[in-house]
């Protein structure tokens, strides 16, 4: 089965301290994963993505096929990164479809 | 551009009613989405299309109808609207042909209340 699991509903962290978000993932062949934002107010929109390797907002994320997992990171959070993540994989890069996980909200205090 | 576009922002319904929300792109994306957004359920697929013409279902079709008949709108039915549909609902698009990328663009959404 197909499917994307992010364990963490909430992670709050101090202005400052590393943030790691976990996204793990299953799927039986090569996955194109990603990670999308959804700040206050603002639409989803697209944080980064594997293929690419690279990082955006200080953010980077390391695709370990070993471990099917897909984390966030982030060495020293700052407060505007406080937003709802969700980490996502298209199944098939022909159909547009993405499967989402469920979502984790970072919350980063001053 | 104006991207993806919703309409309505808002939307009220009692239950067995129907109606339908709008979603339409100036991006000529031939794929278009549409997910509903639930509290720790993250996004879930209900319908998809790949070009006018072309849809197909998702993770949670059952109640929504869906049709492509140009590339720019993609309307999404709900046929008799159950409180089990109060949810926020986004369109998304993505992919043109020439530009190959498959980042998909989200619309504003539509948040739903079935009474």
């Amino acid at each position: 089965a197909q499917r994307v699991t992010q364990p963490e509903k909430l992670l709050s962290v101090f202005k400052g301290a590393p943030v790691e978000l976990k996204c793990n993932y299953s799927y039986s062949g090569s996955p194109e994963l990603f990670w999308y934002v959804q700040y206050s107010r603002q639409r989803l929109q697209l944080l980064l993505r594997h293929i690419s390797r690279e990082s955006i907002k200080g953010f980077t994320a390391d695709l370990n096929k070993g471990e099917t997992s897909f984390h966030l990171k982030k060495p020293f959070a700052q407060e505007e990164d406080s937003a709802m993540y969700y980490c996502a994989l298209s199944p098939s890069s022909n159909t547009g479809k993405l499967i989402f996980g469920q979502g984790t909200t970072l919350q980063v205090k001053p | 551009n104006a991207g993806v576009t919703q309409t309505p922002k808002f939307q009220v319904l009692k239950t067995g009613q129907s109606m339908t929300l709008q979603c339409a792109q100036d991006m000529n994306h031939e794929y278009m989405s549409w997910y509903r957004q639930d509290p720790g359920m993250g996004l879930r697929l209900i319908h998809y299309s790949v070009g006018a013409g072309i849809t197909d279902q998702g993770e949670v079709p059952n109640g929504y109808n869906v049709s492509r008949s140009t590339t720019e709108d993609f309307p999404l039915r709900l046929l008799s609207a159950a409180p089990s549909q109060t949810s926020v609902y986004f369109c998304a698009s993505s992919y043109s042909k020439g530009v190959p990328t498959y980042e998909q663009y989200f619309g504003p959404g539509t948040r739903l209340t079935v009474t």
